[in-house]
C-alpha cells in the first residue's frame, strides 16, 4: 500500500519481555518518527529519523527504549524489560520534508501494546 | 518547552451547528501549527495547517488562523455534519519535532 504500514498492529506480552515494534514508511520519506499515545492524550514524542540516523531521541523515555533505521526506510522501536506503564499505542509517521519544513505527517494506525 | 493546549471535550452538536475548538501554544520561536483529525478506525491525518503569522489554514469546511498575538490557532466550521464525528488534535512543530495537544472528541448527531 502507499500509506505508512505499522505491525503488528496489536501485541500482549508480559512484564519483563522484549518487544520489537515495526514501522515501513511510505516510500521516499526520508524522515520517520515514533510517537506514544496513551488513552486521553496525544502523541508523545519519542525519536526522529532523518534517513538513518537519530537526529533527536530526546523522547525516549529510559534506555530500554531503542530504535533504529539501518536502511534508511523500516525502523523498529525496541523495548527491553517491558513494563506496565509501557502500555499505549505506538505511531510511526513519516514526512517528506526534514524538520526544518513544515511537512506533513503521515501516520500508521499504531501498534496497541499491552503489557500484563 | 513547547506546549499545546486545547479545549478539553467531548463536545457533542448537532448537524449543521457551528463549531469552535480552542488551541493555544506556547513556543520558542517560530512554529508551524497543525490540526490533525482522527476517524474512528483510522489513523492521525492532516486537516489544516499554517506556517506563519495570520496564515489561514482551510479544508473540508473547517478554517483555522494562526494569531501570533495570542498564540492561538482555533479549529472552527460554520456547518458541521454526522461525518465529521472525530478526534481533533492541535500541533505545533518546530526543528523537527510536533507537539500535540490531548485531543478533542467531537460528536455530531443528526
Amino acid at each position: 500500500g502507499a500509506g505508512v504500514s505499522q505491525t503488528p498492529s496489536n501485541k500482549v506480552t508480559e512484564k519483563g519481555k522484549y518487544v520489537e515494534l515495526r514501522c515501513d514508511p511510505i516510500s521516499g520519506h526520508t524522515a520517520l518518527y515514533w510517537y506514544r499515545q496513551s488513552l486521553g492524550q496525544g502523541p508523545e514524542f519519542l525519536i526522529y529519523f532523518q534517513g538513518t540516523g537519530a537526529a533527536d531521541d530526546s523522547g525516549l523515555p529510559n534506555d530500554r527504549f531503542f530504535a533504529v533505521r539501518p536502511e534508511g526506510s523500516v525502523s523498529t522501536l525496541k523495548i527491553q524489560r517491558t513494563e506496565r506503564g509501557d502500555s499505549a499505542v505506538y505511531l510511526c509517521a513519516s514526512s517528506l520534508l526534514d524538520g526544518g519544513a513544515a511537512g506533513e505527517l503521515f501516520f500508521g494506525e499504531g501498534s496497541r501494546l499491552t503489557v500484563l | 518547552g513547547n506546549s499545546v493546549t486545547q479545549m478539553e471535550g467531548p463536545v457533542t452538536l448537532s448537524e449543521e451547528a457551528f463549531l469552535t475548538i480552542n488551541c493555544t501554544y506556547t513556543a520558542t520561536g517560530y512554529p508551524s501549527l497543525f490540526w490533525y483529525v482522527q476517524y474512528p478506525g483510522e489513523g492521525l491525518q492532516l486537516l489544516l495547517k499554517a506556517t506563519k503569522a495570520d496564515d489561514k489554514g482551510s479544508n473540508k469546511g473547517f478554517e483555522a488562523t494562526y494569531r501570533k498575538e495570542t498564540t492561538s490557532f482555533h479549529l472552527e466550521k460554520g456547518s458541521v455534519q454526522v461525518s465529521d464525528s472525530a478526534v481533533y488534535f492541535c500541533a505545533l512543530r518546530r526543528a523537527g519535532k510536533s507537539t500535540f495537544g490531548d485531543g478533542t472528541t467531537l460528536t455530531v448527531k443528526p
